[in-house]
């Protein structure tokens, strides 16, 4: 169990384009996602955060109004590049974690990632 | 969340116990040690978890230092597939929602033959 899923798995686009990057949480509920960035040869940051339901809280530095975040149900949340533009080009890495307590409930499982290139 | 210190780097044959150290001084009496390793171009995956005692599973074992200062991630038997970089994080778990994973730079693991 525990499996999370991205789509797509690669895109390309032109500058200036929106593109939009779904995450979801294929056997389990997920009141909290994760979205990250990663460049190459460098570590996962942290974008934002978001509940379902309600507005995502977003990192310092990263534009809301760019990387738009909806988390409209329990297994689903979509990341929304809007006019993109090459230094956008990234590997976006989702993660949902499940909403039961536990010793293991706030373990966060990840998505395989999409890797987003602007031309 | 405590900040972690990893070797940048490290190397394991083939067939060799891996061990994958990482300095925590700072962490506190509520947070637990998480491991988590990201395969080239893919999603990290969740390794063991601990909070004071040692922990094991399919995939590792994680020795936690007394004082809790250190720990070290054991792969016993390394392969190729594992070749990877490794993720030490400290994490509260009662924090909620707020509650995230901060990544730092990690351990490279190369294993080879």
């Amino acid at each position: 169990g525990a499996v999370v899923s991205q789509h797509p798995s690669w895109v390309i686009c032109k500058s200036g384009t929106s593109v939009k990057i779904e995450c979801r949480s294929l056997d389990f509920q997920a009141t909290t996602m994760f979205w990250y960035r990663q460049f190459p040869k460098q570590s996962l940051m942290l974008m934002a955060t978001s509940n379902e339901g309600s507005k995502a809280t977003y990192e310092q530095g990263v534009e809301k109004d760019k990387f738009l975040i909806n988390h409209a149900s329990l297994t689903l949340s979509t990341l929304t590049v809007t006019s993109a533009h090459p230094e956008d080009s990234s590997f976006y890495i989702c993660s949902a974690r499940k909403t039961y307590s536990g010793s293991r409930s706030y373990e966060q499982y990840f998505g395989p990632g999409t890797r987003l290139t602007v031309t | 969340d405590a900040k972690t210190t990893q070797p940048t780097s490290m190397d394991c044959a083939e067939g060799r116990a891996a061990n994958l150290p990482c300095n925590h001084s700072t962490i506190s009496g509520n947070e637990y040690v998480y491991w988590y390793r990201q395969i080239h171009s893919q999603g990290p995956q969740y390794i063991i978890h601990g909070l004071k005692n040692n922990e094991t599973n399919e995939m590792a074992s994680l020795i936690i230092t007394e004082d809790r200062k250190s720990s070290t991630l054991i792969l016993p038997h390394a392969t190729l597939r594992d070749t990877a970089v490794y993720y030490c994080i400290v994490r509260a778990l009662n924090t909620g929602t707020a509650s995230k994973l901060t990544f730092g730079t990690g351990t490279r693991l190369q294993v080879t033959l």
